[in-house]
């Protein structure tokens, strides 16, 4: 049972564009979410959050958009750089444990 | 100097091999985690330690075992590793100051491990 789903293994996008990555979740007790940026032969690195009090977070170039009606959130990155090319991991948490549950991961690709 | 680091970096050995993972974080954080990766499968939980006193099984712990020498390090251990375990390992932390930043996790650069 996938509670955190990343439909979408891989994304290409042009350098400069809007890149949009999409995570859904089925645990109505989630109530905080990540994303997670990871480079080969490298672990992954926090990027990005939001609380699930919010439906936006902002930070840079980075914005993610939380639905909590719909389970699903997602992360824009605009514009997009040759550099943010990398897997992305959504993840959630909630409950008192503060266990993490990630996605499989999309493969963002951006061509210069 | 990394926050959390893990030795080795890459190991191969042969089935039925006995293979420990280190961890070590100068964050000062209370929990760790281990983690394996596989292709199209994403992060998934072996265990947790939310002190040097409490162990905890993730969604995958059979085959490993894991000990929280102290709050700084926290290692994994296959008993008789199998080709299945073939993956990437990855150890993470986060704090326990009550907050939304408890839910942050600070991971390691990772191992790679080859069962033949």
């Amino acid at each position: 049972d996938q509670q955190v789903k990343q439909n979408s293994p891989s994304l290409s996008v042009q350098e400069g564009r809007i890149s949009i990555l999409n995570c859904d979740y089925t645990n109505s007790m989630f109530d905080y979410f990540l994303w997670y940026k990871k480079y080969p032969a490298e672990g992954p690195t926090f990027l990005i959050s939001i609380s699930s009090i919010k439906d936006k977070n902002e930070d840079g170039r980075f914005t993610v958009f939380l639905n909590k009606s719909a389970k699903h959130l997602s992360l824009h990155i605009v514009p997009s750089q040759p550099g943010d090319s990398a897997v992305y991991f959504c993840a959630a948490s909630g409950g008192s444990n503060y266990k993490l549950t990630f996605g499989k991961g999309t493969l963002l690709t951006v061509n210069p | 100097d990394a926050d959390v680091t893990q030795t080795p970096r890459n190991r191969i050995t042969k089935t039925g091999k006995r293979i420990m993972l280190e961890c070590s974080q100068t964050k000062g954080h209370d929990r760790m985690y281990w983690y394996r990766q596989d292709p199209g499968l994403g992060l998934r939980l072996i265990y947790y330690s939310f002190d040097v006193k409490d162990i905890n099984k993730g969604e995958i712990s059979d085959g490993y075992s894991v000990s929280r020498q102290a709050q700084a390090k926290f290692s994994l251990s296959l008993e008789s590793a199998i080709p299945n375990q073939t993956a990437l390992y990855f150890c993470a932390t986060s704090d326990s100051l009550p907050g939304l930043a408890v839910n942050e996790q600070f991971f390691g650069p990772g191992t790679r491990l080859t069962v033949l």
